[in-house]
């Protein structure tokens, strides 16, 4: 049983387009997240979750928006999608307080044309 | 200053080396120090996770970290050309905010 897995694996789509990327955990972890890596593979963080509360990286556009139907699940929708926003986006989580076990997803790769 | 420095490499090294990987902090509130190990197209691996300063032995490899000069070290003994990867560093205050990563070093051990 995968850990932390994110669907789809590869993502090709059009500017403009909304489309969704989806996380799940099996690990009982509170806290999920999502991070992007860029072209030159530097990880940052963009948000983090839990039951309490959702911290935002101010540098994420307001297009990014994530969505938790609950504690396993961390989906993460993007609107009018543009050519910067080609990536690999991973999914995280942790327990949150010790930070133990912070666990990746193996990556959604997103192509904007 | 970025808030995690890490020297991207390539570093390459004989098999059987021993090898060093370090970074260094700025932010005094990080508590939290991890490695992971990211294969080209994967997702990063957990290596190793250190609480505050001090050392820690897992198998071949041994994370330290030291908050009074901050500067976190991952050492790789008897390296074999499976560990060819990048190799990230990463620090976090704890609760929620995230981990803050360097750029990774790009390692490669020649058989």
């Amino acid at each position: 049983d995968t850990a932390v897995s994110q669907t789809p694996k590869y993502l090709v789509t059009q500017m403009g387009n909304d489309k969704s990327i989806k996380c799940e955990q099996n690990l009982g972890h509170d806290t999920m997240y999502w991070y992007k890596q860029d072209s030159k593979k530097f990880l940052k963080i963009m948000f983090s979750y839990n039951n309490k509360e959702l911290i935002i990286n101010e540098t994420v556009p307001n297009r990014f928006s994530p969505k938790s139907p609950d504690k396993a699940h961390l989906n993460l929708h993007i609107n009018s999608l543009e050519l910067g926003d080609s990536a690999v986006y991973f999914c995280a989580s942790s327990q949150e307080g010790s930070l133990r076990g912070y666990t990746f997803g193996s990556g959604t790769r997103l192509t904007v044309v | 200053q970025k808030e995690v420095e890490q020297d991207p490499g390539p570093l390459s090294v004989p098999e059987g080396a021993i090898v060093s990987l370090n970074c260094t902090y700025s932010n005094s509130a990080f508590q939290y120090f991890m490695w992971y190990r990211q294969y080209s197209r994967k997702g990063p691996e957990l290596l190793m996770y250190t609480y505050s300063s001090g050392n820690k032995e897992d198998g071949r490899f041994t994370a330290q970290v030291d908050k009074s000069s901050k500067y976190i070290s991952l050492f790789i003994r008897d390296s074999q050309p499976s560990d060819s990867a990048t190799y990230l560093c990463a620090s976090a205050r704890g609760g929620a905010d995230g981990l803050t990563f360097g750029k990774g070093t790009h390692l490669i051990i020649q058989p």
